[in-house]
């Protein structure tokens, strides 16, 4: 299958900075790339859609200015958590389909891991 | 997308079949029927989907009854690293539609 790529695995800020997490196709181009939030034992959360060239849209619930989604390429989206604070510490991860066939499928990154002291 | 439903869990004996069902009576005609997994810390997998017609990979087997009103995911041996989270999902398919997961089933294969 595809291959999408995530930067850092893991990442550990203090509360108040903000922390770039960036979603990479490897082998394809993406016009479509989606970001979730997994809390521990419970299920993914979609959070956002991120479209190349245009700006994102964002679950119910999900504060866009906390965020911030960008993705500049058809191969690169990347979530900025601003002003991270401990109840941001979570497992995020994206995923990206491979075209706009509806037989087609998305494939996941590996997930980054965020604590926030 | 048409809301599922899975056992919370399951356990399966190393190098048995494992059978994961679901259950998807809303689902509507233009929905496949797609299963992840998800290794703890990991990323979700994509396993096979389908429409109507049984399916089968290099992983599993995608058996959807005639009314597609549920399905089985069968991993033929299961081996203890087939141990995850397992989610039933239908879904429009493509790179533009979004895939909302459930709770899944967590299959833990035992030595």
């Amino acid at each position: 299958g595809a291959v999408v790529s995530q930067h850092p695995s893991w990442v550990i800020c203090k509360s108040g900075t903000s922390v770039k997490i960036e979603c990479r196709s490897l082998d394809f181009q993406a016009t479509t790339m989606f970001w979730y939030r997994q809390f521990p034992k419970q299920s993914l959360m979609l959070m956002a859609t991120s479209n190349e060239g245009s700006k994102a849209t964002y679950e119910q619930g999900v504060e866009k200015d906390k965020f911030l989604i960008n993705h500049a390429s058809l191969t690169l989206s990347t979530l900025t958590v601003t002003s991270a604070h401990p109840e941001d510490s979570s497992f995020y991860i994206c995923s990206a389909g491979t075209s706009g066939s509806s037989t087609d499928t998305q494939y996941f990154g590996p997930g980054t891991r965020l604590t926030v002291l | 997308d048409a809301k599922t439903t899975q056992p919370t869990s399951m356990d399966c004996a190393e190098g048995r079949a494992a059978n994961l069902p679901c259950n998807h009576s809303t689902i509507s005609g233009n929905e496949y029927v797609y299963w992840y997994r998800q290794i703890h810390s990991q990323g979700p997998q994509y396993i096979i989907h389908g429409l109507k017609n049984n399916e089968t990979n290099e992983m599993a087997s995608l058996i959807i009854t005639e009314d597609r009103k549920s399905s089985t995911l069968i991993l033929p041996h299961a081996t203890l690293r087939d141990t995850a989270v397992y989610y039933c999902i239908a879904f429009y398919g493509g790179a533009t539609n979004k895939l909302i997961f459930g709770t899944g089933t967590l299959l833990a294969v035992q030595p």
